[in-house]
């Protein structure tokens, strides 16, 4: 059965300080996902990785915003200096066979 | 590019009603077809899903048909309950240049008991 675990669910932090939010797939897959959500955005795509190596990264906001996966089983999205703006749910999602997401519970983030 | 639009929110249902949320994409090549469900504090989930034009996808009552002539997937289900209130989502993935998963806006559904 497909799944993502996240850490951590919640975390609140001060603006400058450095975030690391981590998503660990119960299972080894080749394509991750880092969705964020707001209530203005909606739902947007940051960066997907195939085979650990990022695809696509036009998402990703600015250069404060950086995720590396190292393994299949492993992925980190890090924000450093956070700012108020980066409040949102953090999202990490595999990818089955057809194409279907399977998503974790989400890592609220909020920016004092 | 790839692009997704769905009607706008939120949908007050009464408990029994019927329901549709329309969805409409653009997409090149062949896409596969997505709606998934968020229920308050949890991330997303697959509701069902349709891989080529014409296939029917269906879960829990729920039911869309992929219709290529009219770039549409809206999603049906004939008698709601209070325990479908949740924001729907429809979204494609393409199959070509990449696996990238493209998500409308979402819709809120409220069902009044």
């Amino acid at each position: 059965d497909a799944g993502v675990i996240q850490s951590p669910r919640h975390e609140v932090t001060e603006m400058g300080q450095e975030v690391t939010l981590r998503c660990k797939p119960i299972s080894g897959h080749n394509s991750l996902f880092w969705y964020r959500q707001t209530m203005m955005r909606g739902l947007e795509l940051l960066i997907y990785f195939n085979n650990n190596v990022p695809i696509d990264d036009s998402g990703m906001p600015e250069d404060r915003f950086s995720a590396k996966m190292p393994n299949a089983s492993f992925s980190t999205l890090k924000i450093q200096p956070s700012e108020p703006r980066d409040s949102a749910v953090y999202f990490c999602a595999i990818q089955g066979d057809t194409g279907e997401l399977f998503f974790g519970e989400g890592s609220r983030l909020t920016v004092l | 590019g790839n692009s997704v639009t769905q009607m706008e929110g939120p949908v007050t249902l009464s408990e029994e009603a019927f329901l549709t949320i329309n969805c409409t994409y653009t997409a090149t090549g062949y896409p596969s077809l997505f709606w998934y469900v968020q229920y308050p504090g949890e991330g997303l989930q697959l509701l069902l899903k349709a891989t080529k034009a014409d296939d029917k996808g269906s879960n829990k009552g729920f039911e869309a048909t992929y219709r290529k002539e009219t770039t549409s997937f809206h999603l049906e289900k004939g008698s709601v309950q209070v325990s479908d209130s949740a924001v729907y989502f429809c979204a494609l993935t393409g199959n070509t240049g990449g696996f990238k998963t493209i998500f409308g806006a979402g819709t809120r559904l409220f069902v009044k008991a």
